[in-house]
């Protein structure tokens, strides 16, 4: 059973353009829910996260949109860039750390 | 810095072959995981520790078990390595629960053949 569920797998974004990546969970008892960036040949890394008290982060081009009625959350990166091609993982944390599938970014020149 | 270090980044195994799987933190975190990640499937716990000698299945913990004898290294152990076992593992660590960064190892390539 997927207790969080990310869409979509793989996304390809022209440069300058804003990447979009969905979640959601089920349950109630997360209370932390991060982003992770993965660069091939790397373990994770944390990007961004967001409690679930707030409904919205930005840090940079990075935003965390959170709705706590829909248990939702999503990454906007604005003004994609080359660099930002990796794959990202969101997650739900509580006693352990729940990730999503992961979605392969591409953005093209 | 965080440093989460696994002892290989990549082993071949054989069939049948009890494998161990090292990681070491520096930072005194007190939560450990193992994760494997498969294309498609994401990051999955198979164990994590919330303490020295204090262990919690995940939610693919069949075919695996593990070791926290020290607070700094939690190890992954693999009973009797099979073709299904194939897979990127990860190693992760952070302090406390719930509001608080994981920091990842670099990760080991496992083959078993």
């Amino acid at each position: 059973q997927q207790q969080v569920k990310q869409s979509p797998q793989s996304l390809i974004v022209q440069k300058g353009g804003i990447s979009i990546i969905n979640c959601a969970y089920e349950n109630t008892a997360f209370d932390y829910f991060p982003w992770y960036q993965q660069f091939p040949g790397k373990g994770p890394a944390l990007l961004i996260a967001i409690r679930p008290d707030v409904s919205e982060k930005k840090e940079g081009r990075f935003t965390i949109s959170f709705n706590k009625s829909a248990k939702q959350f999503s990454l906007h990166i604005m003004d994609s860039q080359p660099g930002d091609s990796a794959t990202y993982f969101c997650a739900a944390s509580s006693q352990k750390v729940t990730f999503g599938t992961g979605t392969k970014l591409q953005v093209i020149p | 810095d965080v440093k989460v270090t696994q002892s290989s980044r990549y082993l071949v195994k054989r069939t049948g072959e009890k494998v161990f799987l090292e990681c070491v933190q520096d930072m005194d975190h007190e939560n450990m995981f193992w994760y494997r990640q498969d294309p498609g499937l994401g990051l999955r716990l198979i164990y994590f520790s919330y303490d020295v000698k204090m262990k919690e299945k995940g939610d693919i913990p069949e075919g695996y078990s593990v070791s926290r004898e020290k607070k700094e290294r939690f190890s992954l152990i693999l009973e009797s390595a099979s073709t299904n076992q194939t897979s990127m593992y990860l190693c992760a660590s952070r302090r406390g629960q719930g509001i608080t960064e994981a920091f990842f190892g670099q990760g080991t390539r496992l083959t078993v053949v």
